[in-house]
C-alpha cells in the first residue's frame, strides 16, 4: 500500500502557483520523497526528489516540513500543460526499492 | 542522450493468447522495472531486472516472466492473457548506486487490450 495521502484533485489557475500537499507520517529516515505526474495515460515523469531538505529544480519546488511528515509540491507559474496527475512516494534510495503508487492529485490548470 | 522507449504504442490480443513487450533502457541505465496500470488506478510493480537477473517482484502471477539482455534492454511476457490483463505496461530505468542517479525514468508505455 502507498505510504502517502494525497488530495485527489486540486484546480489551479493559469499563472499561478499550484501548490500540491502529501502527508507520509509513517516515512523511515531513509525514505526520499518523490514525486511524478502523468499527463492523460502517459508514462510518469519525474519531477524531483528529496530527503529532509527544501529542493528546486527548473519544474518545481519541493518543500519537507522538519518532521518530514507533510511535504508540498511548488510549480510556480502553472499552465494548462501542466494538467496532470501528480504523485507523491515514498522511497527508499538504491537497490531494489520499487516505486509504490498510490491515486494521485489530479490537478486541472484553468485559463 | 536516449530517453526510455518502449514497443509497441498499442495492441490488441484475445484471451488466452501469449504476448511480449520491450522496453530500451536510458543510456547508461542498468536497470530496468516494469509495472501495470490499470484505468483510472496508479501503476503497480511487477517486477525489477538488474544486470539479467530478476531483482524483486511484486504480487504478479508466474505467467508474467521478463528478461533483460545484455545490452540492458528488457522483455516482458505475458502468458495465457485474461481480460483483466488490459492495461497499460510502463517500464523505467534506472542506475542504482549512485545516489544521485537512482531516480526511475518512464517509458511512454504500451496499452494492452484483451479481448
Amino acid at each position: 500500500d502507498a505510504k502517502t495521502t494525497q488530495p485527489p484533485s486540486m484546480d489551479c489557475a493559469e499563472g499561478r502557483a499550484a501548490n500540491l500537499p502529501c502527508n507520509h507520517s509513517t516515512i523511515s529516515g531513509n525514505e526520499y520523497v518523490y514525486w511524478y505526474r502523468q499527463i492523460h495515460s502517459q508514462g510518469p515523469q519525474y519531477i524531483i526528489h528529496g530527503l529532509k531538505n527544501n529542493e528546486t529544480n527548473e519544474m518545481a519546488s519541493l518543500i519537507i516540513t522538519e518532521d518530514r511528515k507533510s511535504s508540498t509540491l511548488i510549480l510556480p507559474h502553472a499552465t494548462l500543460r501542466d494538467t496532470a496527475v501528480y504523485y507523491c512516494i515514498v522511497r527508499a534510495q538504491g537497490g531494489s526499492e520499487k516505486l509504490v503508487f498510490g491515486k494521485g492529485t489530479k490537478l486541472t490548470v484553468n485559463p | 542522450e536516449t530517453g526510455v522507449t518502449q514497443s509497441p504504442t498499442h495492441l490488441i490480443k484475445t484471451r488466452g493468447q501469449q504476448v511480449t513487450l520491450r522496453c530500451s533502457s536510458q543510456s547508461g541505465h542498468n536497470t530496468v522495472s516494469w509495472y501495470q496500470q490499470a484505468l483510472g488506478q496508479g501503476p503497480q510493480f511487477i517486477f525489477q531486472y538488474y544486470r539479467e537477473e530478476e531483482n524483486g517482484r511484486g504480487n504478479f502471477p508466474p505467467r508474467f516472466s521478463g528478461l533483460q539482455f545484455p545490452n540492458y534492454s528488457s522483455e516482458l511476457n505475458v502468458n495465457a492473457l485474461e481480460l483483466d490483463d488490459s492495461a497499460l505496461y510502463l517500464c523505467a530505468s534506472s542506475f542504482p548506486g549512485l545516489a544521485l542517479t537512482d531516480t526511475q525514468y518512464f517509458g511512454p508505455g504500451t496499452r494492452l487490450t484483451v479481448l
